[in-house]
């Protein structure tokens, strides 16, 4: 069974700092792996995508990389701003019971203070 | 341009009563999903219709029913509300299953079961 972890649960850093955030998976035979960001009381927006043969995309301030076969993805947030305080989910989209339905993490809490 | 839109956005219930979530998207998407999202937990796929006219069980379908209506609508209803049920309800559509497209959610169906 795909299982996703983020670490951390929850990070707090000064406006301009470059951050990362961690996603990791247990089964690597995934088709794509998505970041979205969630707004409180809000649903999810989609960020960005990787497909499995692609190892990281790019919009604007943001970076994601896939390693697949170490089962680890990573977001990266250039010059943080306050406007990017929001939940950031990582989920894979994978070969398996449900099809390439999508498995989410539980989410890291960014704040980014001013 | 709406998007996926889902109604009623809170909604408060007595354990046992029932009620119907309704979900529509204006994408002419072929696939829709619904996920409940829990505190400190990912969200987990309680059903899916991979098209009109068809319905899957996703991880957590115990306690609920759904109704692919038309290619734009797609419910889903608790008949016997239950406490564990309390959580937040998202509605997801998505272009078709393997089109590396990401998914587009509604902003939520937030549901208390007393």
């Amino acid at each position: 069974k795909q299982e996703v972890t983020q670490i951390p649960a929850a990070l707090s850093v000064p406006e301009g700092e470059n951050l990362v955030l961690n996603c990791s998976f247990t089964d690597s035979a995934i088709y794509n792996l998505q970041w979205f960001r969630q707004d409180p009381g809000k649903g999810l927006t989609s960020l960005l995508l990787i497909q499995s043969s692609q190892r990281e995309q790019t919009s604007g301030r943001l970076n994601a990389s896939l390693d697949k076969s170490s089962g680890r993805s990573t977001l990266y947030i250039a010059a943080s701003q306050p406007g990017d305080s929001a939940t950031y989910l990582c989920a894979v989209s994978s070969e398996g019971e449900y099809g390439n339905k999508l498995v989410f993490g539980a989410g890291t809490i960014l704040r980014v203070k001013s | 341009n709406a998007g996926v839109t889902q109604t009623p956005k809170f909604q408060v219930l007595k354990t046992g009563q029932s009620m119907t979530l309704q979900c529509a998207q204006d994408m002419n998407h072929n696939s829709m999903y619904w996920y409940r999202q829990d505190p400190g937990m990912g969200l987990r796929l309680i059903y899916y219709s991979a098209s009109e006219g068809t319905t899957d069980k996703g991880e957590v379908p115990n306690g609920y029913n759904v109704s692919r209506l038309n290619k734009r609508e797609f419910s889903l209803r608790l008949e016997s509300a239950a406490p564990s049920q309390t959580s937040v309800y998202f509605c997801a559509s998505f272009y078709r299953d393997y089109s590396n497209q990401p998914q587009h959610f509604g902003d939520g169906t937030r549901l208390s079961i007393l």
